[in-house]
């Protein structure tokens, strides 16, 4: 069965830095896609990057950019450049393409002024 | 993308009164939609996967009775909470499945609040 893991339940960064939320999955298939998404306080999730498991380049877009490592199943979410508007749940998602997705158990990102 | 409504986006009821949700894809023809349920501070779980024109697919564990699922159009899925208990109160958020895009995307809805007296 999938499985994905956050071992980070808060964090906190300040504005203007850098900070890396960790994910890592469990899987036999070969083909898979993995999402992060955000849910801020009014709860919407919004998707913030995806990554498909057959591309070896890491997705990024804008201050957001993954680092994913197919062989030790790993897909971390770095951001850049912290705002106070990324405060938010994040969390890290799995899907093999046939419908479901797995969520990991999130990390509350704080963003300090 | 995908433009989700749900209604009502939150919802006070009485203990053994039933309530309706209502999930609208508003810009496209959903054939698959999924109900989540989220404790708070909690991820979010998967209830059923909602099939338009079939009956819906439960998770383990998921009262099919209870929580009744109607998917009449491709637009319209509604989840009927039956006979709601205080245990029952939680965040349910549904999403629609865009097939074609990378890894099938789903597309939230705003979630709607459920509190059961």
């Amino acid at each position: 069965a999938q499985t994905v893991t956050q071992s980070q339940p808060e964090m906190s960064v300040q504005e203007a830095e850098t900070v890396t939320l960790s994910c890592t999955y469990d899987t036999s298939e070969n083909n898979y896609y993995l999402f992060w998404y955000k849910q801020p306080p009014s709860r919407q999730m919004i998707l913030v990057i995806r990554q498909e498991a057959y591309k070896q380049q890491n997705a990024t877009e804008n201050r957001f950019s993954v680092n994913f490592q197919k062989a030790a199943k790993s897909f971390s979410l770095k951001i850049s450049d912290s705002q106070l508007g990324d405060t938010a749940m994040y969390f890290c998602a799995f899907t093999s393409g046939t419908y479901k997705y797995i969520f990991g158990t999130g990390t509350r990102l704080k963003v300090l002024a | 993308g995908a433009v989700v409504s749900q209604h009502p986006s939150w919802v006070i009821c009485k203990s053994g009164t039933s309530v309706k949700i209502e999930c609208r894809s508003l810009d496209f023809q959903a054939t698959t939609m999924f109900w989540y349920r989220q404790f708070p501070k909690q991820s979010l779980m998967l209830m059923a996967t909602s099939n338009e024109g079939s009956k819906a697919t439960y998770e383990q564990g998921v009262e099919k009775d209870k929580f009744l699922i109607n998917h009449a159009s491709l637009t319209l899925s509604t989840l009927t909470v039956t006979s709601a208990h205080p245990e029952d109160s939680s965040f349910y958020i549904c999403s629609v499945e865009k097939t074609g895009t990378i890894g099938n995307e789903q597309f939230f809805g705003p979630g709607t609040r459920l509190t059961v007296l």
